[in-house]
């Protein structure tokens, strides 16, 4: 059971908008669509952003959505804002009643 | 709306057992739509899934924490407890609790976390 990939770094400048990607196996990511997204800011617990890949909890902004395709996720912020400027992890069911996260990825907002 | 509060020593000697509990308020435990579940951080790293239970007390477990993990639930005071045995240093980390509804794939809402420092 390996982390998800998700690349180290994405930035933006404010008003854009950006993706990360979060990259699993069919055995994850692209068997199920049980994955979620989360934002963390600094000493702080993750906020649930995004669910079952593309649903959004109520209160979460509309700027965040999400996609997937084969074994790759990809959540989307647009109209970034300066308090987008966080990290964001991805998490995927994994079969057999396991859940693996991805490896986290830090939003720059230049 | 609930929420969810871990608790347990700051502080564990290495080859000893860590143990936390996670207290639910503003809703039961019981309710029996939802699993419980226990996740951590090290210092500057990711995310690592550790195990949950459903209130009928059972449990599913990461495959590579599984032979030192035990998930516990005690309905009677809406608390579910992480033990984690022959711990070290890797061990380290800011432990969170959180909740999975049983119908949908997100963590929410988490604990506030708590530090937990394996040394001599």
């Amino acid at each position: 059971q390996s982390a998800l990939t998700q690349p180290a770094s994405v930035s933006g400048s404010p008003g854009q908008s950006i993706t990360i990607s979060c990259t699993g196996t069919s055995s994850d990511v692209g068997g199920y669509n049980y994955v979620s997204w989360y934002q963390q800011h600094p000493g702080t617990a993750p906020k649930l952003l995004i669910y079952d890949v593309s649903k959004r909890p109520s209160g979460v902004s509309n700027r965040f959505s999400g996609s997937k395709s084969g074994n790759t996720a990809s959540l989307t912020i647009s109209g970034l804002q300066a308090d987008d400027d966080t990290d964001y992890y991805c998490s995927s069911y994994s079969g057999t009643s396991t859940y693996v996260f991805g490896t986290g990825t830090k939003v720059t907002v230049l | 709306q609930v929420q969810l509060q871990e608790s347990g020593p700051g502080l564990v000697k290495p080859s000893q057992t860590l143990s936390l509990t996670c207290t639910v308020s503003g809703g039961s435990i019981s309710s029996g739509s939802y699993y419980w579940n226990w996740i951590r951080q090290p210092a500057g790293k990711g995310l690592e899934w550790i195990g949950r239970i459903y209130p009928s007390g059972t449990t599913n477990y990461n495959p590579s924490l599984k032979s030192r993990v035990t998930i516990l639930v005690d309905t009677s005071k809406n608390q579910f407890s992480l033990e984690l045995s022959s711990v070290t240093a890797a061990d380290t980390a800011v432990y969170y609790c959180a909740r999975e509804d049983f119908t949908d794939s997100g963590f929410d809402p988490w604990g506030q976390g708590a530090l937990v420092t394996v040394s001599s």
